[in-house]
């Protein structure tokens, strides 16, 4: 199974500062996801990145966040004014799209203080 | 809106028994399902996935069964060890054409020496 690697693996900042969470996906796949998972709850889907764009995005998604493939292998998450609620691992995953598996990384420890 | 449901929340069992995890989905439009295993504190493991269309998979002592008409899926682990320790997580994908997973919330596996 091919790696995805996120960085850094725990971040902590203060409650109104921003934060750039980042991802190497191996880059024949198709399809990059973030994901997030609050202590004790649900992993939860935020977007879906394809062909350099947003494909899909769920509610949380809002304009805190964005996502960028900014070198054409990294692929970043970006929560502009972090807020308490937004304490939480973030997991990348990349696939090739509907019907294929994802591969998920190690996570992201967000925690705002 | 697909909702996904595990049963039992946590689960506690000597080494060596069979067991049966189960998942629940509330629509059966369903592209696949995913199984995974999560350690605390780390991502997730991708162990098995089950297209629409098949009926079961297996890998090694894992064995994931899908009624998609139902709405249900199992996973059977066999001859349980201590290692098998962890959070089990099923995951199902189709209310999009990009691939994103609707997670229950897991099944917490202890298996004791």
């Amino acid at each position: 199974e091919p790696e995805v690697t996120q960085t850094p693996s725990h971040q902590v900042t203060q409650m109104g500062q921003e934060v750039i969470l980042r991802c190497v996906p191996i880059s024949n796949h198709l399809y990059f996801y973030w994901y997030r998972q609050i202590l004790g709850q649900k992993v939860e889907f935020l977007v879906s990145f394809y062909n350099n764009e947003i494909s899909e995005k769920s509610e949380i998604f809002d304009d805190q966040f964005s996502v960028e493939r900014p070198d054409g292998s990294n692929f970043t998450l970006k929560i502009r004014s972090t807020k308490l609620e937004d304490s939480a691992m973030y997991f990348c995953a990349r696939g090739q799209g509907e019907g294929y598996e994802q591969y998920f990384g190690p996570g992201t420890r967000l925690t705002v203080t | 809106k697909q909702e996904v449901t595990q049963i039992p929340a946590a689960l506690s069992v000597p080494e060596g028994e069979n067991l049966v995890l189960n998942c629940s989905f509330t629509d059966s439009a369903i592209y696949n399902l995913q199984w995974f295993r999560q350690d605390p504190g780390k991502g997730l493991t991708s162990l098995l996935l089950i297209q629409s269309s098949q009926r079961e998979q297996t890998s090694g002592r894992l064995n994931a069964s899908l009624d998609k008409s139902s709405g249900r899926s199992t996973l059977y682990i066999a001859a349980s060890q201590p290692g098998d320790s962890a959070t089990y997580l099923c995951a199902v994908s189709g209310s999009s054409n990009t691939g994103k997973l609707i997670f229950g919330q897991g099944t917490t596996l202890q298996v004791k020496p």
